[in-house]
């Protein structure tokens, strides 16, 4: 069956730290998403990637970094430089233009120790 | 800017009652799509339902209807028949249709709370 998945469910990184976040999506949809999900903020965007190799930063890029050299691939690094960074992280992806709304993974829960 | 508003935190309701959350948003666009989403406790992003702006007719999915009125902006959810299962938080989101970039815009989520 196609889908996203998003590993792993829990990561724990300790201050200072780089940690990377895996997205893979077998959908063959051209576009994929990072949102960070906080309590009572909703969904943010961090980055976005319509084509392999081309992304653009969302609402609250600063701390984060991405790269897209597969289409089925979207990994977000979590960089020392996000001062917040313990949250739930949610990548999504849809087709080109994201007519019929996103396919979501299941999501990453990062703590900061 | 576009934004989306959900004014209710949070709502309840009893088993087998009839529920609404409201959704306005804010945009000087006149052709683009609505959604509902829902996170259960699993978290998993569900889609609920979609809303094209060019037809005037609400959607419908089983339980599950809006109540689109585009003069005011605002995008209400009605559940019906309320079943436990249906306890999560909502999203109401937004996107332009034509727009190459594909985003959608989140509001903050209603928390619903189903009570037997």
């Amino acid at each position: 069956d196609g889908g996203i998945t998003q590993s792993p469910k829990y990561l724990f990184r300790k201050e200072g730290q780089n940690v990377t976040l895996s997205c893979e999506q077998n959908l063959n949809h051209d576009a994929m998403y990072w949102y960070r999900q906080d309590p009572g903020q909703g969904l943010r965007l961090i980055y976005y990637s319509q084509i392999v190799n081309d992304f653009q930063k969302g609402d609250i890029a600063e701390g984060y970094s991405v790269s897209r050299e597969k289409k089925e691939s979207f990994p977000l690094t979590v960089t020392s430089a996000q001062k917040n960074p313990t949250a739930f992280y949610l990548c999504a992806s849809s087709i080109s233009g994201g007519h019929y709304g996103y396919t979501f993974g299941s999501g990453t829960r990062l703590t900061v120790v | 800017a576009q934004t989306v508003t959900q004014s209710q935190p949070e709502m309840s309701v009893q088993e087998a009652e009839t529920v609404t959350l409201s959704c306005t948003y804010d945009t000087s666009e006149s052709d683009y799509y609505l959604f509902w989403y829902k996170q259960p406790p699993s978290r998993q992003m569900i889609l609920v339902i979609r809303q094209e702006a060019y037809k005037q007719q609400n959607a419908t999915e089983n339980r599950f209807s809006v109540n689109f009125q585009k003069a005011a902006k605002s995008f209400s959810l009605k559940i019906s028949d309320s079943q436990l299962g249906d306890a999560a938080m909502y999203f109401c989101a937004y996107r332009i249709r034509g727009s190459t970039l594909g985003r959608l815009y989140f509001g903050r989520g209603t928390q619903l709370t189903v009570w037997p």
